[in-house]
């Protein structure tokens, strides 16, 4: 079965520090990954995707993310965080010719000031 | 452009009483699709639409109906409401096919079913 995992409902990190949100996936054939977040008391909004080419994938707000194929892993990532990058983060895939999303439970991440 | 619209914003439904959501974009995206959003579950599509006059049912369909007389707008309705249906709703629109393309969502409607 198709499947994404978020292993982390939550992560917390201090402003200035570097952030990782984990993903992993788990679909037939070659995937199609994404990532999104959602502030509070709003709708989800797109940060990146990888469908082919480079590992790292770049995106809004200074994100980015990495395709590891053998651990079957995306990872976000961002260098410095900043105290508004607090919000819920939702890792989505599909794979091969099933054009399904399958979406993650979502990782709650809080930017210490 | 304005994107994906939903109204209401908020609604607050009696047991039994049926009433429309309503979704508008205005991105010409053949793809839209509704989702629910509970908490600790994620979110879980009802159902969705690849163009004008084609709908088909999601994971959770039951309960709601859809149709797509326009590529613009796709509504969801509510047949008959339940304390279950108690969730945020959103709406999607992509150029391509959910799994494909990257999905532009509407702020949400928060319904709540007494």
């Amino acid at each position: 079965a198709q499947s994404v995992a978020q292993p982390e409902d939550q992560v917390n990190v201090a402003e200035g520090n570097p952030l990782t949100v984990k993903c992993t996936y788990s679909v037939s054939g070659n995937p199609y990954l994404f990532w999104y977040v959602q502030y509070p008391n709003r709708g989800l909004q797109f940060l990146l995707k990888y469908i082919t080419g480079d590992n790292l994938v770049k995106g809004s707000y200074g994100f980015e993310a990495e395709f590891n194929k053998s651990q079957t892993s995306f990872h976000l990532k961002k260098p410095s965080a900043l105290v508004s990058d607090s919000a819920l983060y939702f890792c989505a895939a599909s794979g091969g010719n099933n054009r399904k999303l399958i979406w993650g439970l979502g990782t709650s991440l809080a930017v210490n000031p | 452009n304005a994107g994906v619209t939903q109204t209401p914003k908020f609604q607050v439904l009696k047991t039994g009483q049926s009433m429309t959501l309503q979704c508008a974009q205005d991105m010409n995206h053949e793809y839209m699709s509704w989702y629910r959003q509970d908490p600790g579950m994620g979110l879980r599509l009802i159902h969705y639409s690849v163009g004008a006059g084609i709908t088909d049912q999601g994971e959770v369909p039951n309960g709601y109906n859809v149709s797509r007389s326009t590529t613009e707008d796709f509504p969801l309705r509510l047949l008959s409401a339940a304390p279950s249906q108690t969730s945020v709703y959103f709406c999607a629109s992509s150029y391509l096919q959910g799994g494909r393309g990257e999905q532009y969502f509407g702020p949400g409607t928060r319904l709540t079913v007494t």
